[in-house]
């Protein structure tokens, strides 16, 4: 079992709808990590969370917001998405920002936007 | 710009062949290089990593990858595969503490 924990697991949403999706550590970690995952596209890093304060937003549409409520929750709120935004979106956390730290991904968020 | 490319997108092998899929990576400074496994129905592990020391590094399950930093290459490697290695491999490359750049991965299908 993963120690980190995403939901929900599938979400269908509508282009003007307002939905969320949370993730949760549960490895004492202080990194915490937003990825999209397309198809046949490479993982992209998304947002990146060190001790609750944002270090990295990596070009992301403000369409996608990311929030941090303490160090072992990251949301990530929708709003207004387009069909192209259809990916899995994977949660991750790691010991800290640091090269040498493994970082651990939940089993991932399925998005269809219709 | 830095960039990680698998070269392989598809492999489909038989049981007990060898495996290598490859890794290459633009990036002229120190890099910390993984591989990822992601099982079907799993969420992504790390499968081995490489930071210094001994190019040649041991993961778990069998696999194997050596590090040749003159070819800019990290290619994983497992002398025979079995069914439950069906998976897809992710390459990834840390270049800086909040950057890590992954390659588009291979499936690789093992037929029984």
């Amino acid at each position: 079992e993963t120690g980190v924990t995403q939901t929900p697991r599938h979400l269908v949403m509508g282009m003007t709808n307002k939905k969320s999706l949370k993730c949760e550590q549960h490895l004492g970690h202080n990194a915490m990590y937003w990825y999209k995952q397309s198809a046949k596209k490479p993982l992209e890093l998304m947002f990146v969370y060190s001790l609750e304060e944002r270090v990295e937003n990596n070009s992301v549409p403000s369409r996608f917001s990311p929030e941090c409520p303490n160090s072992s929750l990251l949301n990530l709120h929708l709003h207004a998405l387009q069909p192209e935004d259809s990916a899995l979106y994977l949660c991750a956390s790691s010991l800290g920002l640091s090269t040498g730290n493994t970082i651990y991904f939940g089993e991932g968020s399925w998005l269809t936007v219709v | 710009a830095q960039s990680v490319s698998q070269h392989n997108h598809h492999v489909i092998l038989s049981e007990a062949a060898s495996l290598e899929l490859g890794c290459n990576y633009s990036y002229g400074g120190t890099v910390n290089l993984f591989w990822y496994v992601q099982y079907p129905g799993q969420h992504l592990q790390l499968l081995l990593k490489y930071f210094s020391g001994d190019p040649l590094v041991k993961g778990i399950k069998g696999f194997e990858a050596e590090f040749i930093k003159s070819k800019f290459s990290f290619n994983l490697r497992k002398p025979s595969v079995q069914w439950s290695d069906t998976a897809e491999y992710f390459c990834a490359v840390f270049v800086r503490d909040d950057k890590i750049i992954f390659g588009k991965g291979t499936r690789l299908h093992i037929l029984p």
